[in-house]
């Protein structure tokens, strides 16, 4: 049984193109969050979401916008993409509300625009 | 604003030889700690985790880290690693009361046979 999966699990599109990549965790989680890590392994957080309310969110074009449908699921949409969104994208999901215990992580996107 | 520094960015062993890599982080209030190791073309898996007591924490894979709060410093260490330790070690720190996670920027750790 896989914990948190993601979809798909590599993406190649070209500059311009919209995009999604989906998130689903069958843990029970109240928290999900979306990272990308860069081709220097850097793991930068990019959004969080508790319950289906968004509590992180970092300094990130606004071309990326989360979905959360359920407290189970954490969509990601990237409008217009360019060279420099291309990097691995991983899912996470925690339990608690008010303290981030270990995340689990989902095996990751790599997203290349070209 | 809190911040996790790894200091070191690539670290290179012979097999059987001891390990033990720095994190450090700048937060002043009460924290969570955690190891996360990626091995190559995977995710991110958790070695170990501090949350209270015992400030040694022993976890899987032989690894262990020691949180000296006099220090903000949470170093993880091997007695002796394997070829198979070869990935990416990530620290983490989560603030007390807060659902965020702040990682460093890892260290690659290489493990020649």
């Amino acid at each position: 049984d896989t914990a948190v999966s993601q979809t798909p699990k590599y993406l190649v599109t070209q500059m311009g193109n919209d995009k999604s990549i989906k998130c689903e965790q069958n843990l029970g989680h109240d928290t999900m969050y979306w990272y990308k890590q860069d081709s220097k392994k850097f793991l930068k957080i990019m959004f969080s979401y508790n319950n289906k309310e968004l509590i992180i969110n970092e300094t990130v074009p606004n071309r990326f916008s989360p979905k959360s449908p359920d407290k189970a699921h954490l969509n990601l949409h990237i409008n217009s993409l360019e060279l420099g969104d291309s990097a691995v994208y991983f899912c996470a999901s925690s339990q608690g509300t008010h303290r981030a215990y270990e995340q689990y992580f989902g095996p990751g996107t790599r997203l290349t625009v070209t | 604003a809190q911040s996790v520094s790894q200091h070191n960015h690539h670290v290179i062993l012979s097999e059987a030889a001891s390990l033990e890599l720095g994190c450090n982080y700048s937060y002043g209030g009460t924290v969570n700690l955690f190891w996360y190791v990626q091995y190559p073309g995977q995710h991110l898996q958790l070695l170990l985790k501090y949350f209270s007591g015992d400030p040694l924490v022993k976890g899987i894979k032989g690894f262990e880290a020691e949180f000296i709060k006099s220090k903000f410093s949470f170093n993880l260490r091997k007695p002796s690693v394997q070829w198979s330790d070869t990935a990416e070690y990530f620290c983490a720190v989560n603030p007390y009361n807060n659902n965020d996670m702040r990682f460093g920027a890892g260290t690659r750790l290489t493990v020649k046979p």
